[in-house]
Order: structure tokens, then C-alpha cells, then sequence
């Protein structure tokens, strides 16, 4: 099965609401890392290695490792937050697993 | 500049023919990686370098090899292409592991008919 399970698989929104989206583990891990796709496109870093609480302009990751889930907050999202959302857990000498991501759209 | 590059963006070949894929980083990172990622199953991990010529297997890593000769280069081969190979390859640098940082390149979108 899925070792990091994303929900929701997508999410629509008006420009301006916020939004939660959820990552959970299946198994123990050291960290974790979430990315930005946009369409089409290359994934960028968001957060990596966060423990706790960590915020990046409108984006808040929070992570409780040892209970083996993350989330991420957007804020006031605007049209240009549109696109895949991925986390990604971090096995030793591995790399990383990724979850199948959240695809999120705002509207105007 | 911190950039990972991938050559080329589109790739269109027939069954029976050998790929190469090429990934170039301008940030002497050690770690660099090659993911696949396909509607349904996300990104997969082919390989994983730690340096040159200090390659590791990743999940799905039958059916291509790898070759790093440089540092800066990560090269990622497709003896006798085939059909259930048609996916976008993504190239990925760190700096040494997982645990930091991953640069992706934009990726290179391979058909093989």
C-alpha cells in the first residue's frame, strides 16, 4: 500500500480562502519534505526537515513526526498557488518516498 | 546559479531503441537521483548516486542503468527502450542526502512508441 497517503486528492478554491491539506505515514520515519508542482512542470522545495511548526510567506508547515503526519496551511490563497502539492517522506539511504500529491485550483 | 538542467525536454522514440537522458547541476551537490512519475503512481525512484561512480538502486530500476562520471553529471540509459517506459523523468541534487534540500530539473517528457 501507499506509504504516504495525501488527502484530499484535490481541492478548489476561491481566491482569498485557506486551505489544510494533510499528509500521513504508514511507517516510522526520520523527516519528511513537501514540494510545489506546478502544472506541467518542476516540483520546488517548500519545506524540508521541518519539525513542528514552520511558516514561508502565506505557507505553514506543521509536522509531528513521531505521530507520522504533516500539514500544510495556505493562507489567502491566490490564483498562483494553483497547482500539485506533493510530501515526501525521507528513508535513510533512500531518498525519498512521495505521496500522489493534492491538486489544488483557485479561482479568481 | 543553483540549477539543475535536464536534456532534452521531449523525447520521441521507437521500441527497440536506446535512450540516454542527461541531467547536469551547477551546485557540486554529491547526492543526485533520477525519479519517473506516472498518472496513478506518483513519483518512483530509479536511482540514487552518492558520488561518482557510487551509483545505488532505487524502487524501480530494471530496465535502465546509470552512469556518473563527474559530479555534475548524472546520466540516466535506456538499453532497448520500451513502450511501458513513455513517462516524465525528473533528475533531483542535494547537497548529500535526503534530509536536505532537493533540486529538481524541469524534466524530460520520454514517448516510446
Amino acid at each position: 500500500g501507499q506509504q504516504v497517503q495525501q488527502s484530499p486528492a484535490s481541492l478548489v478554491l476561491q481566491e482569498g480562502e485557506n486551505a489544510e491539506l494533510q499528509c500521513n505515514f504508514s511507517t516510522s520515519l526520520n523527516s519528511m519534505q513537501w514540494f510545489y508542482q506546478r502544472p506541467g512542470g518542476s516540483l520546488v522545495s517548500l519545506f524540508y526537515n521541518p519539525s513542528g511548526t514552520k511558516q514561508s510567506g502565506r505557507l505553514t508547515s506543521t509536522t509531528v513526526i513521531k505521530e507520522r503526519r504533516s500539514s500544510l496551511h495556505i493562507s489567502s490563497s491566490q490564483t498562483t498557488d494553483s497547482g500539485t502539492y506533493l510530501c515526501a517522506m525521507v528513508r535513510y539511504a533512500q531518498g525519498l518516498t512521495f505521496g500522489l500529491g493534492t491538486r489544488v485550483s483557485v479561482f479568481p | 546559479d543553483m540549477k539543475v538542467t535536464q536534456m532534452p525536454r521531449y523525447l520521441i522514440k521507437r521500441m527497440g531503441e536506446n535512450v540516454l537522458l542527461e541531467c547536469g547541476q551547477d551546485m557540486s551537490h554529491e547526492t543526485m537521483y533520477w525519479y519517473r512519475q506516472d498518472p496513478g503512481l506518483g513519483l518512483q525512484l530509479i536511482y540514487i548516486s552518492y558520488d561518482v561512480d557510487s551509483n545505488s538502486e532505487g524502487d524501480i530500476p530494471k530496465g535502465y542503468r546509470v552512469s556518473r562520471k563527474k559530479r555534475e553529471h548524472f546520466s540516466l540509459i535506456l538499453d532497448s527502450a520500451k513502450t511501458n517506459q513513455t513517462s516524465v523523468y525528473f533528475c533531483a541534487s542535494s547537497q548529500q542526502g535526503a534530509n536536505e534540500r532537493l533540486f529538481f530539473g524541469h524534466g524530460t517528457k520520454l514517448s516510446v512508441l
